[in-house]
């Protein structure tokens, strides 16, 4: 079965220093990573994806993701941290990749930015 | 792009009634849906995966027979609490699925906060 976890509940940053957040996957086959962002009492916004090709995936607000498959890693990325990114950050890993396949999340990591 | 909504975005009710909770894909249809839940500061755990014109398939420890599932039409699921107690209180967002081949994309729903009193 397929698992993912982030072993950083929070993860501070100080604005405009890089941020990382962790994600490592446990996955049989081809393993198809996401990441998404949680705002209080919101759903769930899709930032990028891993399906196949690059290693390092681009996504929305600045964020990128590099897939390690030796580390069975995906963590997170952006170059220049904002105040605004402070949200709850899930890693998530689907087992195939067709929309009847269930995605499992990670347990979460909350990120903050101090000005 | 695809747009999923659910409603109520809240809802209070007392022990013992059912609420029910509607999870629509606006410009897309859906043939599988997935309730999550979401205890404060926890990740998403999966419910259930609802079917189009099939019975639902509950998670290990999710009761069937408390948290129906209705999955309607190709646009519309539903999630009834039956019977609804203050430890089913909890943050439930559904996802509706989009396949575009390579693009297939997960969409979420905004959340349903369920507070039983």
């Amino acid at each position: 079965a397929q698992s993912v976890a982030q072993p950083e509940d929070q993860v501070n940053v100080a604005e405009g220093n890089p941020l990382t957040v962790k994600c490592t996957y446990s996955v049989s086959g081809n393993p198809y990573l996401f990441w998404y962002v949680q705002y209080p009492n919101r759903g769930l916004q899709f930032l990028l994806k891993y399906i196949t090709g690059d290693n390092l995936v681009k996504g929305s607000y600045g964020f990128e993701a590099e897939f390690n498959k030796s580390q069975t890693s995906f963590h997170l990325k952006k170059p220049s941290a904002l105040v605004s990114d402070s949200a709850l950050y899930f890693c998530a890993v689907r087992e195939r990749y067709s929309s009847a396949s269930k995605i499992i999340f990670g347990s979460g990591t909350r990120l903050s930015i101090r000005p | 792009g695809a747009v999923v909504s659910q409603h109520p975005s809240w809802v209070i009710c007392k022990s013992g009634t059912s609420v029910k909770i509607e999870c629509r894909s606006l410009d897309f249809q859906a043939t599988t849906m997935f309730w999550y839940r979401q205890f404060p500061k926890q990740s998403l755990m999966l419910m259930a995966t609802s079917n189009e014109g099939s019975k639902a398939t509950y998670e290990q420890g999710v009761e069937k027979d408390k948290f129906l599932i209705n999955h309607a039409s190709l646009t519309l699921s539903t999630l009834t609490v039956t019977s609804a107690h203050p430890e089913d209180s909890s943050f439930y967002i559904c996802s509706a699925p989009r396949d575009r081949g390579m693009n297939t994309e997960a969409f979420f729903g905004q959340g349903t906060r369920l507070t039983v009193v």
